[in-house]
This record gives C-alpha cells, sequence and structure tokens, in this order.
C-alpha cells in the first residue's frame, strides 16, 4: 500500500512566524506535490517536484517556498505566516510514469 | 469559465439508493480521469481511474467517461451510509503532471 505521511494533522500558528510542513512518501514516487483545499476553491497546486532539488511553481507559489533534499521527503514553508494561508494542506505524491497522485491525510493549519 | 465543474451538493439519499455523481470539463485534451473519496477532516482517496473513454467497474462503484459531451460519472450501487464523504474528481493531460480538479460533491447516505 502507498503510503503517504504529514507531519502533523493539526497546527496553530501566529501571523509572521515561519512554519515547516513535511511530506514523507514510502512508495519511491519521483513527482510530489503540495495542495491546499479551501471550501468552494476545490485542491490548488502550490508546488511540484519532479526530483531530488528540482521544482515548478504551481498555481499559487505566492508566499510559500519548499524543499526537497531526498526522494521521499518534501518540504512546504511559510516564509511568514498570514492569516489568508489559514487552509487545509494536502500532500500528494507518484510515479512520473503514472497518472495517479496518492495524498496523504492532510494538515490542517491555522494562522491567527 | 472553469475547467471542471461538478456540483457541490450537498446530496441526500436513503440508503440502498444508486448514486450519480458527475463532472463536466471544457478541455477536450484530458485523457486521464480519477475520482477521489474524501471524508471529512481527511485526505482524499483514490477510488476509480479510467484512461480515455467507456467504462469502469469496481464493486459497487462504476465510472464512465463520455469524451464526445466532456462529461464523466460515477455510480455508486447500494449506497451505504460509510459512502457518505466528498466526492471529487480530477482529471489530466497526457505528458503532464498537473491535474484538474472539480470542487467536490458532498454525499450523505441516510441509514
Amino acid at each position: 500500500d502507498v503510503k503517504v505521511t504529514q507531519s502533523s494533522r493539526y497546527l496553530v500558528k501566529r501571523t509572521g512566524e515561519k512554519v515547516f510542513l513535511e511530506c514523507v512518501q514510502d512508495m519511491d514516487h519521483e513527482n510530489m506535490f503540495w495542495y491546499r483545499q479551501d471550501p468552494g476553491l476545490g485542491l490548488r497546486l502550490i508546488y511540484f517536484s519532479y526530483d531530488v532539488k528540482m521544482k515548478e511553481k504551481g498555481d499559487i507559489p505566492e508566499g510559500y517556498s519548499v524543499s526537497r533534499e531526498k526522494k521521499e521527503r518534501f518540504s512546504l514553508i511559510l516564509e511568514s505566516a498570514s492569516t489568508n494561508q489559514t487552509s487545509m494542506y494536502l500532500c500528494a505524491s507518484s510515479f512520473v510514469s503514472q497518472e495517479t497522485q496518492y495524498f496523504g491525510p492532510g494538515t490542517r493549519l491555522l494562522v491567527l | 469559465q472553469k475547467e471542471v465543474e461538478q456540483d457541490p451538493g450537498p446530496l441526500s439519499v436513503p440508503e440502498g439508493a444508486i448514486v450519480s455523481l458527475n463532472c463536466t470539463y471544457s478541455n477536450s485534451a484530458f485523457q486521464y480521469f480519477m475520482w477521489y473519496r474524501q471524508y471529512s477532516r481527511k485526505g482524499p482517496e483514490l477510488l476509480m481511474y479510467t484512461y480515455s473513454s467507456g467504462n469502469k467497474e469496481d464493486g459497487r462503484f462504476t465510472a464512465q467517461v463520455d469524451k464526445s459531451s466532456k462529461y464523466i460519472s460515477l455510480f455508486i450501487r447500494d449506497s451505504q451510509p460509510s459512502d457518505s464523504a466528498t466526492y471529487l474528481c480530477a482529471m489530466s493531460e497526457p505528458g503532464t503532471y498537473k491535474y484538474i480538479f472539480g470542487t467536490g460533491t458532498r454525499l450523505k447516505v441516510l441509514a
């Protein structure tokens, strides 16, 4: 079974704090993704990585950065958290040759 | 116009009913079509994956793709209260990593 894990289920942070969200997958997938999910807006892609140290911006990268130092691990960084970054953050992974993405359980982030 | 449209619901049905969930799309280049189920406060889990047109069946679930109408459906037979969740459609073009998701339909199956 594919397993994608995320470091926290719930996080509460203050405005201006630096926030790290970590994702680990155990299936040797090349591709990893970070999405945010908001009511009425669905899933929106923040960043995508297709290999170690490689990344591409998604649809809403502003205010976020990512890091992929190892194949199994993909981190999302909020440099200076703001209240409009309160959301559900979802990590996903897939093989480069496969179209199906597998999701982690999500991190619900509240920025006060 | 959004690339993928999905009725948000909520859709309430009695236990045992046949449920039909639908998405329409505008990009004729989409070839890969997925349905995900998402329980409250959890991540989406892959239910069905279809390439190009046609039907695919897995237990009580059937996925249907009609590329001529740019319309995909997920049918759930003998629906159960445990099927109560949000159902997301997703689709992508060949050669791209990018999925386009629908906003999800919330389904409630009443016991």
